[in-house]
């Protein structure tokens, strides 16, 4: 069980921001929201992770609803080299923090 | 300072064959993990240690052992190789104890093929 849902697919243009949605309604209070990518034939590589408030670094800016059943994963300016499989994970308490992967937004530039 | 380290990169066994992947970092990490990808699809959890002399199960651990050889290496090995064991699997590593509050790092995947 993921625990969370997101668009298979996504197309944005180049060095345009990109918004990539995530639902995750049965989130828990202690539950931490994490995004990965990952680039064809690589492995996973970490973006962001939040609790509550919003979060920003050097990749990108995470976005999470005030009721925490849904986040939003910011890319300010994406380039050719964002295109990735883009994944939103919970990360659970009652699974001793485990990382439950669903099936991720394949992220599509356009240059 | 390499992160996490995998080997093989590739391998090839016959149905019945058994293997051991290799893991090792470098990052001084407890919690250690063994994924495998399947094609258009996200990771699966095929076994965690927590710290060094601990294994658990995952979601898909059938098939699977592994051994937690010192704070640096986690290895998984297949004792009787199946066609359904074809995937892509990663090793990763968290740190202070694979809290909620940490990143993972992962490892660039070894892609098995049983046949």
């Amino acid at each position: 069980d993921a625990k969370t849902t997101q668009p298979n697919s996504m197309e944005s243009n180049e060095e345009e921001p990109v918004h990539l949605p995530c639902n995750h309604s049965t989130i828990s209070g202690t539950d931490y929201i994490h995004w990965y990518r990952q680039l064809p034939s690589q492995g996973p590589e970490y973006v962001i992770h939040g609790l509550t408030s919003n979060v920003n670094n050097r990749m990108a800016s995470l976005a999470i609803a005030e009721d925490r059943k849904s986040s939003t994963l910011i890319l300010h300016r994406a380039t050719l080299r964002d295109a990735a499989v883009y994944y939103c994970i919970l990360s659970l308490w009652d699974s001793n923090y485990q990382l439950i992967w669903g099936a991720g937004t394949k992220l599509i530039i356009k240059p | 300072n390499a992160g996490v380290t995998q080997t093989p990169k590739f391998q090839v066994l016959k149905t019945g064959q058994s293997m051991t992947l290799q893991c090792a970092q470098d990052m001084n990490h407890n919690s250690m993990y063994w994924y495998r990808q399947d094609p258009g699809m996200g990771l699966r959890l095929i076994y965690y240690s927590a710290s060094e002399g601990t294994t658990d199960k995952g979601e898909v651990p059938n098939g699977y052992n592994v051994s937690r050889l010192n704070k640096r290496e986690f290895s998984l090995r297949l004792e009787s190789a199946a066609p359904s064991q074809t995937s892509v699997y990663f090793c990763a590593t968290r740190g202070s104890g694979g809290t909620a509050n940490t990143e993972a790092f992962f490892g660039q995947g070894t892609r098995l093929t049983v046949v």
